[in-house]
């Protein structure tokens, strides 16, 4: 069983709908990152955090320690969005990735 | 992505030869990190510097796998007798005192 868990591996959408990807783990983390992968390879950090919940334009970022849980939403998608999500977790210095959920979001 | 350059951006190798893949982070950032991804899969852990010291090496596939940071900044990751099985893409990382982590673009290495 992986150490990190990711619910799609994929999710295609009509424009406008919201989204949701979860997360799981199964390790003691010090923080939670969201990353977003686009075709070429490049990854962009969208959130980094440890507890509670953060925002930032059209995209939320939950975590529930007690659960090991987190998930990612994207309000009003957008077919910019299509890409693939990861969610990594750091333990003591280096990252554990899920394997991604790969986004479709269709005009 | 800013602040991390790697290079090159796409490497072809032919099976045996050696292949040396650069990363060159923005100065400042003490922690440097390898990753590996396999087509479909997310990145898998590889090195870690801290400035010039390589703290953690467990990620190394095999002995063919070399990395090194001689002055804390550029780190090359150099791999010998690269085999079918090395195709992947190579993600370099850095992480800023914030925690936040930032990563190049990868090179993507075709071992043919």
């Amino acid at each position: 069983k992986n150490e990190v868990e990711q619910s799609p591996q994929n999710l295609t959408a009509q424009e406008g709908e919201f989204i949701t990807i979860n997360c799981s783990y199964s390790v003691g983390i010090s923080a939670l990152h969201w990353l977003q992968q686009h075709p070429g390879g490049g990854i962009v950090s969208l959130f980094m955090l440890s507890s509670g919940k953060k925002k930032h334009g059209r995209l939320i970022a939950t975590i529930n320690i007690q659960e090991k849980h987190s998930s990612l939403h994207i309000t009003a998608s957008h077919p910019r969005d299509s890409a693939v999500y990861i969610c990594a977790v750091k333990g003591d210095e280096k990252l554990t990735f899920g394997t991604g959920t790969r986004l479709t979001i269709i005009p | 992505g800013a602040g991390v350059s790697q290079s090159p951006r796409y490497k072809v190798a032919k099976r045996g030869q050696d292949v040396a893949l650069r990363c060159d982070p923005i100065s400042g950032h003490v922690s440097l990190f390898w990753y590996q991804q396999a087509l479909g899969q997310g990145p898998e852990f590889l090195t870690y510097f801290q400035n010039e010291a390589q703290l953690d090496k467990s990620g190394l596939p095999s002995d063919r796998f070399f990395a090194e940071r001689p002055e804390g900044s550029v780190s090359t990751l150099k791999i010998q007798r690269t085999q079918q099985e090395d195709s992947a893409v190579y993600l370099c990382a850095i992480r800023d005192r914030r925690n936040e982590a930032f990563f190049g673009q990868g090179t993507r290495l075709t071992v043919v």
